[in-house]
């Protein structure tokens, strides 16, 4: 199973871009990188997944490099509501593993 | 109302005693899942379930079993609680039809145990 390594914390301040790194070395072939929000005392929510290049919806992108050993959720102008813990998967179907987690803190 | 819900929303219990808590979903949706929480950390797999006769140990299933009773409910138990498995319990559920490996999360059981 793909190993994921994300910063325990980060702050930023509303309207600022965020991004946040996820590393995977050990990504296997047919793994996606699939990125979750949750709330506190809230089950998770998807966000945005990808392969491989850079993948773009409405809420975020994700960027990963050719290599796919790490990949980077980037969260535009973020607002105080963004404020959650963010976590990077890696694996597929039956081997979607959350590890800890990125805090994230939005301040005014 | 909520597509994905659990009964009971929070609960106290007793060390020994066996509980069970119930995940029902109107997604549609063929695969459905159990999570734990614990707090501070990540959630983690207890079991899942690819269809209503199909499934499977996910990884921390000792202390747990489930019954899948029909494709809308996926039923956790604990037949002997113990303190640590107090935590907040997840079921989610996905589409086998979607390219995504997105999941939808109920709202979440609090589980206690003294």
């Amino acid at each position: 199973l793909a190993k994921t390594t994300q910063p325990i914390s980060m702050d930023s301040y509303e309207g600022q871009e965020v991004n946040i790194t996820c590393s995977h070395n050990n990504i296997a072939t047919n793994d996606y990188i699939t990125w979750y929000q949750q709330f506190p005392s809230q089950g998770p929510r998807f966000i945005i997944q990808g392969y491989k290049t850079k993948v773009t919806n409405e809420v975020a992108s994700l960027f990963i490099p050719a290599d796919r050993k790490s990949s980077t959720l980037s969260l535009p102008r973020v607002s105080l509501s963004d404020t959650a813990v963010y976590y990077c998967l890696v694996g597929e179907w039956r081997k979607l593993i959350f590890g800890q987690g990125t805090e994230l803190s939005v301040k005014p | 109302d909520a597509d994905v819900t659990q009964t009971p929303r929070n609960r106290i219990t007793k060390t020994g005693k066996r509980i069970m808590l119930e995940c029902s979903q109107t997604k549609g949706h063929d695969r459905m899942y159990w999570y734990r929480q614990d707090p501070g950390l990540g959630l983690r797999l207890i079991y899942y379930s690819f269809d209503v006769k199909d499934i499977n140990k996910g990884e921390i299933s000792d202390g747990y079993s489930v019954s899948r009773q029909a494709q809308a409910k996926f039923s956790l138990s604990l037949e002997s609680a113990i303190p640590n498995q107090t935590a907040l319990y997840f079921c989610a559920t996905s589409d086998r039809q979607s390219s995504s490996y997105e999941q939808y999360f109920g709202p979440g059981t609090r589980l206690t145990v003294t």
